[in-house]
């Protein structure tokens, strides 16, 4: 069935240190792709989207490429600030329902 | 400003209380859910509507029961809480069949059961 595995946390940065999140999917038709966000106490945000194959989204300085050959959707930061700290989510979805992965929890300490 | 809202932020209720989660969208979406949300195991589906008086169980749908009588409303029940219930629950809202649009959450109840 439609999946969404990402990497596992926590993890703990730096500041201005590069960030990558991996995330793979599995899915049986051709979903589009999310990453959200959690800050502590809150819902989920959205932070990013690509809809098709070898679409980029972007937003805030994060990217994530849909790489459909090797069904992923990784999300980078080249320069991580203190208030990024928060929990990430990748998810995907068919048009109705949404997976989600299980979260990524970054710190970044000054 | 598009808005999921979930009527409380915060909860404690006793055990074998009934309890009613409520959420209402201003989106005029199809589809609504519930989650629940642990540490370690991230969201879990308790329940989907697709339309008003719908409903779809997810992949926990044990303890809850929902109700969808309007459209813009979507209620998660607690029949008999229990302290394994002590939980962040998130509602999200979504257009039906809709590829190209994300899923909108409130702020999400943080559920104690005492």
């Amino acid at each position: 069935g439609d999946s969404v595995t990402q990497m596992e946390g926590p993890v703990t940065l730096s500041e201005e240190a590069f960030l990558t999140i991996n995330c793979t999917y599995t899915a049986t038709g051709y979903p589009s792709l999310f990453w959200y966000v959690q800050y502590p106490g809150e819902g989920l945000q959205l932070l990013l989207k690509a809809t098709k194959a070898d679409d980029k989204g972007s937003n805030k300085g994060f990217e994530a490429t849909y790489r459909k050959e090797t069904t992923s959707f990784h999300l980078e930061k080249g320069s991580v600030q203190v208030s990024d700290s928060a929990v990430y989510f990748c998810a995907q979805t068919n048009g109705n329902q949404f997976y989600f992965g299980t979260g990524t929890s970054l710190t970044v300490i000054p | 400003d598009v808005k999921v809202t979930q009527s409380s932020r915060y909860l404690v209720k006793r055990t074998g209380e009934k309890v009613f989660l409520e959420c209402v969208q201003d989106m005029d979406h199809e589809n609504m859910f519930w989650y629940r949300q642990d540490p370690g195991l991230g969201l879990r589906l308790i329940y989907f509507s697709y339309d008003v008086k719908m409903k779809e169980k997810g992949d926990i749908p044990e303890g809850y029961s929902v109700s969808r009588e309007k459209k813009e409303r979507f209620s998660l029940i607690l029949e008999s809480a229990s302290t394994n219930q002590t939980s962040m629950y998130l509602c999200a809202s979504s257009p039906r069949g809709q590829m190209n649009t994300e899923a909108f959450f409130g702020q999400g109840t943080r559920l104690t059961v005492v």
